[in-house]
């Protein structure tokens, strides 16, 4: 099976600060790859596919990038609506996977 | 507008066999290209895809937990169905349904129901 590896797996910031998670995979997944918001019991929150193609209604603060096997999300200005943990999550061959998470606290 | 929810036993003993069902609207499993799936989180714990099931009756399973999962539908109904059987402590979740997009996401989510297996 396909490992997703998620760093940090906490993170402190400022509102305004530009923030970024990475993800890698134990190997090729490109190009399926998404990521989600989920807040304190609460379901996932679906922000970005294929990479880098962003949900319907997700904020442009929001962008994602990479290939092959390292990925990352990037907020460009922290907003206090974004604390929140977030998960990568892979898909190959009938399979799907998530990373561990990413817990984005304020500072 | 796409609306899921999940239901189910809050509290099942182990051995025991596990039905949860998901009901949903604002569109149809015998449309094609729709797929659907099932996910679950322990508690403080990660995101884990359990199944899948598209509009022709494909279903795709967890590696890890194949032996154990039946997923199903009831397109009459616009209803999911999965069990899961010989239940362990190490089940208690919160298990999600979530409509399965073409590009490997999961676009819409239910609430989620907490199953407790004890």
């Amino acid at each position: 099976d396909i490992q997703m590896t998620q760093s940090p797996s906490t993170l402190s910031a400022s509102v305004g600060d530009r923030v970024t998670i990475t993800c890698r995979a134990s190997q090729n997944i490109s190009p399926w790859l998404a990521w989600y918001q989920q807040k304190p019991g609460k379901a996932p929150k679906f922000l970005i596919y294929k990479v880098s193609s962003l949900e319907s209604g997700v904020p442009s603060r929001f962008s994602g990038s990479g290939s092959g096997t390292e990925f990352t999300l990037t907020i460009s200005s922290l907003q206090p609506d974004d604390f929140a943990t977030y998960y990568c999550q892979m898909y190959k061959t009938y399979s799907y996977t998530f990373g561990q998470g990413t817990k984005v606290e304020i500072k | 507008q796409v609306t899921l929810k999940e239901s189910g036993p809050a509290l099942v003993k182990p051995t025991q066999t596990l039905t949860l069902i998901c009901s949903f609207s604002g569109f149809s499993l015998s449309t094609s290209g729709v797929r659907m799936s099932w996910i679950r989180q322990p508690p403080g714990k990660a995101l884990e895809w359990l199944a899948r099931i598209d509009w022709d009756d494909d279903k795709f399973y967890s590696t890890s937990l194949k032996t154990r999962l039946s997923i199903s539908k009831d397109t009459s109904k616009n209803q999911m169905v999965l069990r899961m059987t010989n239940m362990d402590p190490a089940d208690t979740a919160t298990y999600y349904c979530a409509r399965t997009t073409e590009y490997g996401g999961f676009d819409f989510w239910g609430q989620g129901t907490l199953v407790s297996v004890s």
